[in-house]
């Protein structure tokens, strides 16, 4: 079974579109969390979500609004999409908040390619 | 603050040789620190974290990292290298009792036959 799974895996795109991106997560975790690595392998956070709850929101265009609607899903949908928007996006999830036993399970990513 | 430094983006050593992969961090509070692993066109799996206790850590496929507070590093090696630990290596921190992630920009790790 996959732990944390995100659907489409590749999403090819013209810009000003709008699209989502979808993530799931069956390990029960309380947190949500997405992440933009650009071409540069660069892995930076976006957002994370805790029992739907927001409680992380780094410096992101607002043209992305995440959207959770249970503990297990946290979806992510761009805005007039741009070419700088082109990258590989990760969800991840976790248990045991800022405690020393949480660890991120990262899923496969998302790669977007705005043209 | 947290902050993390791979030095080295690319590395590359013989199959059978010693690997070993540097990070620094800075942390204002205890960090927690991990090393993750990402094969081509994958996601992030974890290969080992520290928290507290032991200061040598040991993870998955034969790594290991040690923190040493007083160098603020949390440095990856593994004794012989194996053509299919050729990936991408990220070293990440996050301070205890926050829930934020910092991850260092990588290093590249090429297994010569």
């Amino acid at each position: 079974d996959t732990a944390v799974s995100q659907t489409p895996k590749y999403l090819v795109t013209q810009m000003g579109n709008d699209k989502s991106i979808k993530c799931e997560q069956n390990l029960g975790h309380d947190t949500m969390y997405w992440y933009k690595q650009d071409s540069k392998k660069f892995l930076k956070i976006m957002f994370s979500y805790n029992n739907k709850e927001l409680i992380i929101n780094e410096t992101v265009p607002n043209r992305f609004s995440p959207k959770s609607p249970d503990k297990a899903h946290l979806n992510l949908h761009i805005n007039s999409l741009e070419l700088g928007d082109s990258a590989v996006y990760f969800c991840a999830s976790s248990q045991d908040l800022g405690g020393p036993q949480e660890t991120q399970y990262f899923g496969p990513g998302t790669r977007l390619l705005v043209l | 603050a947290q902050s993390v430094t791979q030095l080295g983006s690319h590395v590359s050593v013989s199959e059978g040789a010693l690997v070993l992969l540097r990070c620094n961090y800075s942390s204002s509070v205890p960090p927690y620190l991990f090393w993750y692993v990402q094969y081509p066109n994958q996601g992030l799996q974890l290969l080992l974290k520290y928290t507290t206790g032991a200061t040598l850590v040991k993870g998955i496929n034969g790594f290991e990292a040690e923190f040493k507070k007083s160098e603020t590093s949390f440095h990856l090696t593994k004794p012989s290298a194996h053509m299919s630990d050729a990936a991408e290596y990220f070293c990440a921190v996050r301070g205890s009792g926050t829930y934020k992630y910092i991850f260092g920009t990588g290093t590249r790790l090429k297994v010569l036959a």
